[in-house]
């Protein structure tokens, strides 16, 4: 089975801007979730989808945003970049139950400058 | 509020010796734990599961246990290789929460020839 698959891998993008991220789970995989990473904070939630909805949410402010596709892809917008935002961000896909291991794509690196 | 500590950010040992990385958590006690590995730019990736009810979980050259009444998981690495130079993850969920994980800061485990 072909794994998580995330584009694009780096972006740069300047203050203001807004991004796409995009995830392809493994197939059969319906549960989406989105976290960010950086060395000041370390893996942080950002949102899960179930079946194109979105089922939790961390604690983000709404410049952050996502949705799922009935194929079970997924995208995430960030919109008015800060430089807080660099940040690398990963989807990780699962079945969508509980005790379900994720699995995670290689990330996108997003820099804002 | 949960909370999930590794308490080292970084643990050099020798190639050979055993490398044994702590993962404390206090305000909930989870119904499992995983371990997840995770190599620079790269996205974590799945070691071991471990539930409440299992003491110890091996898989090769790895072991992990779990003492509910210290609230700890152990990770243990033999015969440690410097390819197992990486960031370990603990990680866990709550029931009311599907899809998301709560994951510690990591620990850099460096393996010198």
């Amino acid at each position: 089975k072909a794994g998580v698959t995330q584009t694009p891998r780096y972006l740069i993008k300047t203050r203001g801007q807004q991004v796409t991220l995009s995830c392809s789970p493994i197939s059969g995989h319906r549960s989406v979730s989105w976290y960010q990473q950086t060395p000041g904070q370390g893996l942080q939630f950002l949102f899960e989808y179930f079946s194109e909805t979105q089922r939790n949410k961390g604690n983000f402010p709404g410049r952050f945003s996502g949705r799922q596709f009935s194929n079970s892809r997924s995208e995430m917008n960030v919109s008015t970049l800060e430089l807080g935002d660099s940040a690398l961000y990963l989807c990780a896909s699962s079945p969508g139950h509980r005790t379900d291991t994720q699995y995670f794509g290689p990330g996108t690196r997003l820099t804002v400058l | 509020s949960q909370k999930i500590e590794q308490n080292s950010e970084a643990l050099n040992i020798q190639e050979g010796k055993t490398a044994t990385l702590t993962c404390n958590y206090t305000n909930y006690s989870p119904a499992y734990l995983q371990w997840y590995r995770q190599d620079p730019g790269r996205g974590p990736v799945f070691l071991l599961l471990i539930r409440e009810n299992e003491k110890e979980k091996r898989k090769e050259r790895l072991k992990v246990t779990f003492d509910t009444t210290l609230k700890q998981s152990l990770f243990h690495i033999t015969a440690s290789q410097p390819a197992d130079s990486a960031t370990y993850l603990c990680a866990y969920d709550r029931g009311s929460t599907l899809g998301r994980l709560y994951f510690g800061r990591g620990t850099q485990l460096t393996v010198w020839p």
